[in-house]
């Protein structure tokens, strides 16, 4: 069971370039979210969806794109990229968003952009 | 947004001493979350509570509920090297759209001093 799997790990990137993280889920979790993390900041909710075809912001959506086309993928966009977007991104699922019902993180894909 | 305070930010500590940590706000959360991360992972769920006033152990790990639904603290006990990593506190709360909102600590650094 691999549970959450992120990629890439790492990725350069320059200034206006776009790339999409990507992030499956093996559990047939309903909802999935995008987090960034920041020294200093905690985890900050970019986007999520609590199901295929559903999607909201979070609190720092602003430069991201996202879409649920099925249960299992969320993949992150960044149109443009810039260098305030230089962060480690965690992708969570969990079965829905209730209460008694926590969340599942990858393993990270760290972002740099020059 | 809302603001979560954890403390200490870091600790050294030697290996089987006892360990202390909180997180306060000035916000009532239905739920307290206490995750750990592993370098070059990402989080993982250590203990969930889900009552004012509750104490939840895990092994070495005990997290209570503030009864004011406003702070919670995390104690491991006999630290070993296995502990070391970043501990975070999240509490949840319901949003105005009847949804669970998710909000995280800054994190508290745990090294073990040889």
């Amino acid at each position: 069971n691999a549970g959450v799997t992120q990629t890439p790990k790492f990725q350069v990137l320059k200034t206006g370039q776009s790339m999409t993280l990507q992030c499956a889920q093996d559990m047939n979790h309903e909802y999935m979210s995008w987090y960034r993390q920041d020294p200093g900041m905690g985890l900050r909710l970019i986007h999520y969806s609590v199901g295929a075809g559903i999607t909201d912001q979070g609190e720092v959506p602003n430069g991201y794109n996202v879409s649920r086309s099925t249960t299992e993928d969320f993949p992150l966009r960044l149109l443009s990229a810039a260098p305030s977007q230089t962060s480690v991104y965690f992708c969570a699922s969990s079965y829905n968003r209730g209460f008694n019902s926590p969340l599942h993180f990858g393993n990270g894909t760290r972002l740099t952009v020059t | 947004g809302q603001q979560l305070n954890q403390s200490p930010q870091s600790m050294f500590i030697q290996e089987g001493e006892d360990v202390s940590m909180n997180c306060t706000s000035s916000s009532i959360f239905n739920t307290w979350l206490w995750y750990k991360q592993d370098p070059g992972e990402g989080p993982v769920l250590l203990i969930a509570l889900y009552k004012a006033g509750e104490l939840t152990s895990n092994g070495r790990l005990t997290a209570q509920f503030g009864i004011t639904r406003k702070d919670s603290f995390l104690n491991i006990s006999a630290s070993i090297p296995s502990d070391v990593g970043i501990y975070f506190c999240a509490g949840q709360q319901i949003s105005n759209f009847g949804n669970e909102k998710l909000t995280f600590g800054t994190g508290t650094r745990l090294t073990i001093i040889p």
